[in-house]
């Protein structure tokens, strides 16, 4: 089936830096998700971007649509202990959404 | 409250065991599914169903069987098939049948 490529696997900051990561693909995407899942639980959906381009935030967080389809990025202001867990993209094209394998991201207070 | 509810929360199964897995949710969506998640992994999909009495195979569809008689259930049999079935298994479900954007809590599945 088809993957994506997630970056980096794993992160370890301090408490008030910003942080990045991103998405590949070789395929085109419609829509791009991004998911962050704390142990034990499922994954609660943070960002929905629908259209190429879209730069689209909650808060903290900001992702965007990357302008050819086959890519996205995250990226978190100002962490916080909370953010700590398993950032996870997701996109779908004509097939149902395919997931990367994850962010594991730590926060050093 | 609206959601998804999974159990139970951790199921263990015996060898040459069918064990089924329960998936609930009271958000009307007309779309659920099933993905398998394994440490270090992102998640598969295993069956997902559009609409009631309907499914299709994902990814990963051998050694499962899923049953989609009411909107608000959608439960998952592991089967003895299934030889590796040792993984976390999350349900989700949705409004338009496209993306998936509620999940459970997921359900922890070993083998004794």
């Amino acid at each position: 089936g088809q993957q994506l490529n997630q970056s980096p696997q794993s992160m370890f900051i301090q408490e008030g830096e910003d942080v990045s990561m991103n998405c590949t693909s070789s395929s085109i995407f419609n829509t791009w998700l991004w998911y962050k899942q704390d142990p034990g639980e499922g994954p609660v959906l943070l960002i929905a971007l629908y259209k190429a381009g879209e730069l689209t935030s909650n808060g903290r967080l900001t992702a965007q649509f990357g302008i050819t389809r086959k890519d996205s990025f995250l990226n978190i202001s100002a962490s916080i202990p909370s953010d700590v867990g398993i950032y996870f993209c997701a996109g779908q094209g004509n097939t149902p959404l395919v997931f990367g394998k994850g962010t594991r991201l730590s926060v050093i207070a | 409250d609206g959601g998804i509810t999974q159990s139970p929360k951790y199921l263990f199964r015996k060898e040459g065991q069918n064990v089924t897995l329960s998936c609930e949710q009271n958000l009307n969506h007309d779309a659920m599914y099933w993905y398998r998640q394994d440490p270090g992994q992102g998640l598969r999909l295993i069956y997902y169903s559009q609409i009631v009495n309907d499914f299709q195979k994902g990814d990963i569809a051998e050694g499962y069987s899923v049953s989609r008689e009411k909107k608000e259930s959608f439960p998952l049999t592991v089967t003895s098939a299934q030889k590796n079935p040792t993984a976390f298994y999350l349900c989700a479900s949705s409004i338009a049948g496209v993306v998936p954007q509620h999940f459970g809590d997921g359900t922890r599945l070993s083998i004794l």
